[in-house]
């Protein structure tokens, strides 16, 4: 079974720092992956996915995840976050008929 | 389009009642879940269904059963409520195909006491 690893529970950055957060999945076969995002009080929305081809992908809001295959890493990235960022995102992988999701790591943004 | 409804948005059970939440979606969708949301423990995946009339369990089944009679609808059911059932409960549904997208309801908050 696959399972998702993200490494950070808590991370808070002032507006304008950089952001990285790391995502790593077990499984042996070829996956598909996620980054959702859940803003406060809100349901989880995609940011972006990856399926095949490019392994660096855009998504919404500036964001972007690589897809490093030897890693088994599909870490998020922002260059410069703003406020509106805080939020909880989550890593998922589907494989087969399971989408499963990583712990979630909560960001805030300090204005 | 209301895309993926939960009801209902809150409920306080006694340990041992039962309930049942409904998840609604109105995309056609072959796939649903269920999944529960805990603090530092991310989703985890409870049942899911591949299509109407099909169930399978996920990585935490135990107390929670479900049925989908109806493709549009996922039902959970808890028949013996426990405290540590305490959670936010999280349907969703998407289309066949792993790279597809799965669209979340707004959640249910459901408190054991």
């Amino acid at each position: 079974a696959q399972s998702v690893s993200q490494h950070n529970h808590h991370v808070i950055l002032s507006e304008a720092a950089s952001l990285e957060l790391g995502c790593n999945y077990s499984y042996g076969g070829t996956v598909n992956l996620f980054w959702y995002v859940q803003y406060p009080g809100q349901h989880l929305q995609l940011l972006l996915k990856y399926f095949s081809g490019d392994p660096l992908v855009k998504g919404i809001k500036g964001f972007e995840a690589e897809f490093i295959k030897s890693k088994f890493s599909f870490n998020l990235r922002k260059p410069s976050v703003q406020w509106s960022d805080t939020a909880e995102y989550f890593c998922a992988v589907n494989a087969g008929n399971m989408l499963t999701f990583g712990g979630g790591t909560r960001l805030m943004v300090k204005p | 389009n209301a895309g993926v409804t939960q009801t209902p948005k809150f409920r306080v059970l006694k340990t041992g009642q039962s309930m049942t939440l409904l998840c609604a979606q109105d995309m056609n969708h072959e796939y649903m879940y269920w999944y529960r949301q805990d603090p530092g423990m991310g989703l985890r995946l409870i049942h899911y269904s591949v299509g109407e009339g099909t169930t399978a369990k996920g990585e935490v089944p135990d107390g929670y059963n479900v049925s989908r009679l109806k493709k549009q609808n996922f039902l959970l059911g808890l028949e013996s409520a426990a405290p540590s059932q305490t959670s936010v409960y999280f349907c969703a549904s998407k289309r066949t195909g792993e790279y597809t997208e799965a669209f979340f309801g707004q959640g249910t908050r459901l408190t054991v006491v």
